[in-house]
């Protein structure tokens, strides 16, 4: 079975400045993928970045960067440079491999609120 | 707009009522997910639709639910007999087969059950 596990319900920040989001998971599936969506009070979930399980390298997507760390099985979300729009709900969540792939879990969530 | 569309976006029926939601996916997109979320927390997978096969189904969806994808367009998701405990958001997400790294959802049904 998969789990996602986001550990912080509430974090806050200052404009301008970065902010880690944490994710854990757990997976027996070698090839999986891993997402972070943000949700904002409208309820859309965006996408915001992706990792594979076998990339060499963390992804970066503008802001958005993914500290990935295979060992610990982590894939924290980092956003530099804070903006008031990105206050919203964040999500990770992981997909594995086979018929299912693209199949998403998801974790609690974590509320990020950005401080003028 | 070739996002994926959901209608309607909010629903309030009263308890015992049939509910029937849409989703229209991205047009090149042969994959299309149903999720539901509760408040507070993160969407949990109901059901999975390749083209028009259903080929998996949550055991979170039980005999009141039922989804539909005729000819591998547009899905449907049926809720019979609603009950206060089906109040949540609706989600439906799709994504290209070959290229599931990201899956694109909708803005989602909010159900309210009175």
């Amino acid at each position: 079975a998969q789990k996602i596990t986001q550990t912080q319900p509430g974090m806050f920040v200052q404009e301008k400045e970065a902010v880690t989001l944490d994710c854990t998971y757990d997976t027996s599936d070698p090839s999986y993928g891993l997402f972070w969506y943000k949700q904002p009070s409208s309820g859309e979930m965006i996408f915001l970045i992706y990792q594979g399980s076998y990339d060499q390298q963390n992804a970066t997507e503008g802001r958005y960067s993914l500290n990935f760390q295979k060992a610990r099985k982590s894939a924290n979300l980092v956003i530099s440079a804070s903006q008031l729009g990105d206050s919203a709900m964040y999500f990770c969540a992981m997909s594995t491999g086979g018929t299912s792939y693209g199949k998403l879990t998801f974790g609690q969530g974590t509320i990020l609120t950005v401080h003028p | 707009d070739t996002g994926v569309s959901q209608n309607p976006r909010h629903k309030i029926t009263k308890r015992g009522q049939n509910v029937t939601f849409r989703c229209d996916p991205i047009s090149e997109h042969n994959r299309l997910y149903w999720y539901r979320q509760t408040l507070g927390q993160g969407p949990e997978f109901l059901t999975y639709f390749q083209n028009e096969a259903q080929l998996e189904k949550s055991r979170l969806l039980s005999d009141r639910f039922s989804a539909e994808r005729p000819k591998g367009s547009f899905s449907t998701l049926e809720i019979q007999r609603t009950e206060q405990g089906d109040s949540a958001m609706y989600l439906c997400a799709s994504s290209p087969q070959g290229r599931s790294t990201e899956a694109f959802f909708g803005q989602g049904t909010r159900l309210t059950v009175v």
